[in-house]
């Protein structure tokens, strides 16, 4: 069974970091390529990043990039979010997905999210 | 950017066939999918690659996506499908695009 387990949210001040960690099991991690995905309080889904499969490739939505770092140890089958100068927008829930097998693809399972709220 | 656009909301009545469409300019050159969350929960995957199924996936769901508009159907309606429904697409000049969001609301 396919299991995402975020963790690593909480409040944060305007301008802060926190770095969020999800851990993979249930499949081969190293195989598939992985995102994050927020959701703000009350609103839609927003796409924040994604890597590939070996981790040699990384990408940004516009709103994130020069602040977020995503990341991957495929040996500790684990996914990273590293969020710098953190805004008070950023506030959401933070949601892990796995990808399909043929990237860039559908999101196919989901952790259960993570909070972090940016409030001073 | 690319954008998807959905109504933000749809009503049926239970055993009904409610349809949610998701519109994109030249969608139906690309690949849409669906998820469906409910009320404090993940999202969940119910069609991808426009029509296709996950395993586990209830039967009256299906999907289409032809010229800019995807469309999500759900047939025989049931009271366990109220929530919202989001449509996803790919796009090279925003990567992955998620469209608005539908509150699917069974009367």
């Amino acid at each position: 069974e396919v299991q995402l387990l975020e963790s690593g949210g909480g409040q944060v001040q305007p301008g802060g970091s926190q770095r969020l960690s999800c851990a993979a099991s249930g499949f081969t991690f190293s195989s598939y390529a992985m995102s994050w995905v927020r959701q703000a309080p009350g609103k839609g889904l927003e796409w924040v990043s994604a890597i590939s499969s070996s981790g040699d490739n990384t990408y940004y939505a516009d709103s994130v990039k020069g602040r977020f770092t995503i990341s991957r140890d495929n040996f500790k089958k684990t996914l990273y979010l590293q969020m710098n100068s953190l805004r008070v927008e950023d506030t959401a829930v933070y949601y892990c997905a796995k990808e399909g097998p043929q990237p860039p693809d559908y999101f196919d399972y989901w952790g259960q999210g993570t909070l972090v709220t940016v409030s001073s | 950017s690319y954008e998807l656009t959905q109504p933000p909301s749809v009503s049926v009545s239970p055993g009904q066939t409610a349809s949610i469409t998701c519109s994109g300019d030249k969608l139906g050159d690309k690949y849409a999918c669906w998820y469906q969350q409910r009320p404090g929960q993940s999202p969940v995957l119910v069609i991808y690659q426009n029509s296709k199924r996950p395993s586990g996936i209830p039967e009256r769901f299906s999907g289409s996506n032809s010229g800019n508009t995807a469309t999500l159907t759900v047939s025989g309606t049931q009271a366990m499908d109220e929530a919202d429904y989001y449509c996803q697409a790919w796009d090279s000049s925003t990567d992955w695009v998620f469209g608005g969001g539908t509150k699917l609301t069974v009367l």
